[in-house]
């Protein structure tokens, strides 16, 4: 059974540009949540869709933004890049409930230059 | 709202030697508690999570952790420890509420292993 797969793995960009990161969950998951990692907040929850709704979302600005496929796939989009936004973008499926497994995928490594 | 706290943002032990790895929740409703693996360059494994059923939560890897609601504690240990073990392990909260919270997670502890 395939994992939850992020493309692309590397990215640089530049200020004021925007990206677009893509996420397939695994097979059957309809929950699919994305997190940012850095060095100096750590891990933290920007948003997550489940059914192509967003149930929840983050302490982040309007410029961090997703949404969700009917196949379950996932894209988030970030506009008007800042170098803060360096960081490891994580997602994660899962079959939706609040005791199920969330398995993460290995992430994308987004450079803001 | 909930919170994690790890203690110990590096622990260092010996090879052979027992692993604890300490994690505090605060959670207004019960919660779900998982313990996850992050290995340089990857993305994270769970090890375990607690979900209302047994207190001790066994896992991958020979991990394990105990649920203490008195002390809102969730620490995990391992016997033995192993070179392989070397890596970042991240304690995480969610609320009983539904699907759709998010994992709050700890700041992480870096597990070194001294040969």
């Amino acid at each position: 059974k395939a994992g939850v797969t992020q493309t692309p793995r590397y990215l640089i960009k530049t200020r004021g540009q925007q990206v677009t990161l893509s996420c397939s969950p695994i097979s059957g998951h309809r929950s699919v949540s994305w997190y940012q990692q850095t060095p100096g907040q750590g891990l933290q929850f920007l948003f997550e869709y489940f059914s192509e709704t967003q149930r929840n979302k983050g302490n982040f600005p309007g410029r961090f933004s997703g949404r969700q496929f009917s196949n379950s796939r996932s894209e988030m989009n970030v506009s008007t890049l800042e170098l803060g936004d360096s960081a490891l973008y994580l997602c994660a499926s899962s079959l939706g409930d609040g005791g199920n497994t969330i398995y993460f995928g290995e992430g994308s490594w987004l450079t803001v230059v | 709202a909930q919170s994690v706290t790890q203690l110990g943002s590096h622990v260092s032990v010996s090879e052979g030697a027992l692993v604890l790895l300490r994690c505090n929740y605060s959670s207004s409703v019960p919660p779900y508690l998982f313990w996850y693996v992050q290995y340089p360059n990857q993305g994270l494994q769970l090890l375990l999570k607690y979900t209302s059923a047994a207190t001790l939560v066994k896992g991958i890897n020979g991990f394990e952790a105990e649920f203490k609601k008195s002390e809102t504690s969730f620490h995990l240990t391992k016997p033995s420890a192993h070179m392989s073990d070397a890596a970042e392990y991240f304690c995480a909260v969610r609320g009983s509420g539904g699907g759709a919270d998010g994992l709050t997670f700890g700041k992480g502890t870096h597990l070194i292993i001294q040969p």
